[in-house]
């Protein structure tokens, strides 16, 4: 069965640094997105990404973020210069339609910021 | 705006009892509603949804209703299995709006024991 894949499953990371996270979505979907959740709090959306552009992108996402799709397959996350609140577990997910509400999503890579 | 309230967990179980998890939610317009579960080492995967009022979404034995009078998406199941023992997020999303993104509650952790 198709899945979505991530990684690294768990970084630890010094504030200040850059950290990319990476996704490998489903391979015929469209539909892009990463989330992420920090200890005992909600899932919380980050950006959604459709057609090599940002399609939606929440208050969290702000110019220390980044997504990009360099070569039809990866989806990245960077974080540019990360900070001790970024610390959190982070999902990606992909879709086939951006109008179904059923994502599927990879196991999530945890960040670590120290 | 949009959001979703689960009941706090975790919930700890005996095998073969009743579950039941609540969830309300707010939202602007007419959202879908959906359960995710999270098993131990996995990502989310969608458990059950449904788009309109007075729908019953239902999967692997569990059920939930979308109430529009009271808000809610409350997750039942009759019998718990060990197996079903996992985290289990709420969300919404106003899919006539297009690629809207899935607002989540903050997740239940279940623990089902033999």
């Amino acid at each position: 069965e198709p899945e979505v894949t991530q990684t690294p499953s768990h970084q630890v990371t010094q504030m200040g640094q850059e950290v990319i996270l990476r996704c490998v979505p489903i391979s015929n979907h469209l539909y892009f997105y990463w989330y992420r959740q920090i200890l005992g709090q909600k899932v919380e959306f980050l950006v959604s990404f459709y057609n090599n552009e940002i399609s939606e992108k929440s208050e969290i996402f702000d110019d220390q973020f980044s997504v990009e799709r360099p070569d039809g397959s990866n989806f990245t996350l960077k974080i540019r210069s990360t900070k001790l609140e970024d610390s959190a577990m982070y999902f990606c997910a992909s879709s086939e339609s951006g109008s179904t509400g059923e994502l599927f999503f990879g196991e999530g890579s945890r960040l670590t910021v120290l | 705006g949009n959001s979703v309230t689960q009941m706090e967990g975790p919930v700890t179980l005996s095998e073969e009892a009743f579950l039941t998890i609540n969830c309300t939610y707010t939202a602007t317009g007419y959202p879908s509603l959906f359960w995710y579960v999270q098993y131990p080492g996995e990502g989310l995967q969608l458990l059950l949804k449904a788009t309109k009022a007075d729908d019953k979404g239902s999967n692997k034995g569990f059920e939930a209703t979308y109430r529009k009078e009271t808000t809610s998406f409350h997750l039942e199941k009759g019998s718990v299995q060990v197996s079903d023992s996992a985290v289990y997020f709420c969300a919404l999303s106003e899919i006539d709006s297009g690629n809207t993104p899935l607002v989540f509650g903050k997740g239940t952790r279940l623990s089902v024991i033999a």
